[in-house]
This record gives C-alpha cells, structure tokens and sequence, in this order.
C-alpha cells in the first residue's frame, strides 16, 4: 500500500513553454501533497505544501506564478511550471499524506529545458 | 530554521564492513527523524522513522538512532554490501515539514 506516482518521469521542453507534472496517491486518499525540488547532488527542498481544494502553501524564495500547484482530488496534485527556462531544470519529486501520516514519495519527474 | 547536516558527504568502504553514516540538526523540536535511500535518478525509499520519543529503530542490518538533545542521530548499517550502494539522506519533520540534509553518497566495493 501507500504508492505515489508521478507522470511524467522525465520530459525536456523548449524555454518559454509550460510543463505539468502529476502527482497520484494510488491507494489512499491523501488530504495533503507536497512538492520538493532537488538539484545535482544536493537535498530535496520544499517547495509548496498543497491541501486538497485550498490554495497551496509556497516556501520562501519559491514563485507561486511561476510554479502552479492545484491539488483539486483527494489522489491528484498537479505541478505546472511555466514559462520554463534552463535554470528551472531540476528534479521534482512529490509526496502525499493521509491525516497526519507518514509522507509517502513519488518516484520523480527529471525535468530539462532546452 | 531548522538546519540539517550529514556527514560525510560520500563513503566508499569494501564490502563486508560495519559503517555509521552521521545527521545532525539545529532545532531539538522535532516530531520525529527518518532516514531514506535514494538511488540514482529515482525518488525515495523510507527506511527507518524514529518517532521524538524513541531513541533507535531497527530493520534488517540497519539500525538508526536518535538523541534529540544533542540533535543527533547515526545510521548503522552491519555487514555491508554493494546492493547497499546509493544515497542516504535524513529529514526530521516539525510541524508537517520535512527537512533534508544533503546526503551521504554511500559505495560498497565488492
């Protein structure tokens, strides 16, 4: 039990073009997802914190514009990132929650823009 | 802000070895510490989850243990072996967030 998915694993896109990223809880419902982005070799670093049916929660530094978040089921959470640029490739890696549960992760989405 | 440190940033050790991977925090104030595995391009993998009032966890050939007053916790993993290979991280969690240390990128030579 307690699987998230993420789709797509991987995508490359032009700069200026918009990407989203699912993020599913296969098996739970899960009342809040998080979004994490990770760097070459570095530590994952949260971004946002989405409940279900409520405007996300964005950490410091993270543009909310740039970086959409809609959290719209119970078992789905969407990242779109837009207008990519270069420095926005990255690993994303989602987790969700059930209640005040463990976080359970995705399995990652490596994003390039060209 | 909680801050999170693991030492040391990569090992590489032979095969059949006992070895302590490190993670200290900033903030005592945490509900609970987990150690995962990431391995190259994937996401990650819980391994072990100490709640704030225990002091070890274990599983398998691994064991994690947790001081809370002095922001400490180890990552004991007995009679390694290369599937062991990967990257391992530890988070401790306050108030529904996780935060990272940056890792120990861990190599078991046959």
């Amino acid at each position: 039990g307690a699987v998230v998915s993420q789709h797509p694993s991987w995508v490359i896109c032009k700069s200026g073009t918009s990407v989203k990223i699912e993020c599913r809880s296969l098996d739970f419902q899960a009342t809040t997802m998080f979004w994490y982005r990770q760097f070459p070799k570095q530590s994952l670093m949260l971004m946002a914190t989405s409940n279900e049916g409520s405007k996300a929660t964005y950490e410091q530094g993270v543009e909310k514009d740039k970086f959409l978040i809609n959290h719209a089921s119970l078992t789905l959470s969407t990242l779109t990132v837009t207008s990519a640029h270069p420095e926005d490739s990255s690993f994303y890696i989602c987790s969700a929650m059930q209640d005040t549960d463990t976080q359970y992760f995705g399995p990652g989405t490596r994003l390039t823009v060209l | 802000k909680q801050e999170v440190t693991q030492i040391p940033a990569a090992l590489s050790v032979p095969e059949g070895e006992n070895l302590v991977l490190n993670c200290s925090f900033t903030d005592s104030a945490i509900y609970n510490l987990q150690w995962f595995r990431q391995d190259p391009g994937k996401g990650l993998t819980s391994l072990l989850l100490i709640q704030s009032s225990q002091r070890e966890q274990t599983s398998g050939r691994l064991n994690a243990s947790l001081d809370k007053s002095s922001g400490r916790s180890t990552l004991y993993i007995a009679a390694s072996q290369p599937g062991d290979s990967a990257t391992y991280l530890c988070a401790v969690e306050g108030a529904q967030k996780l935060v990272f240390g940056q890792g120990t990128r861990l190599t078991i030579n046959p």
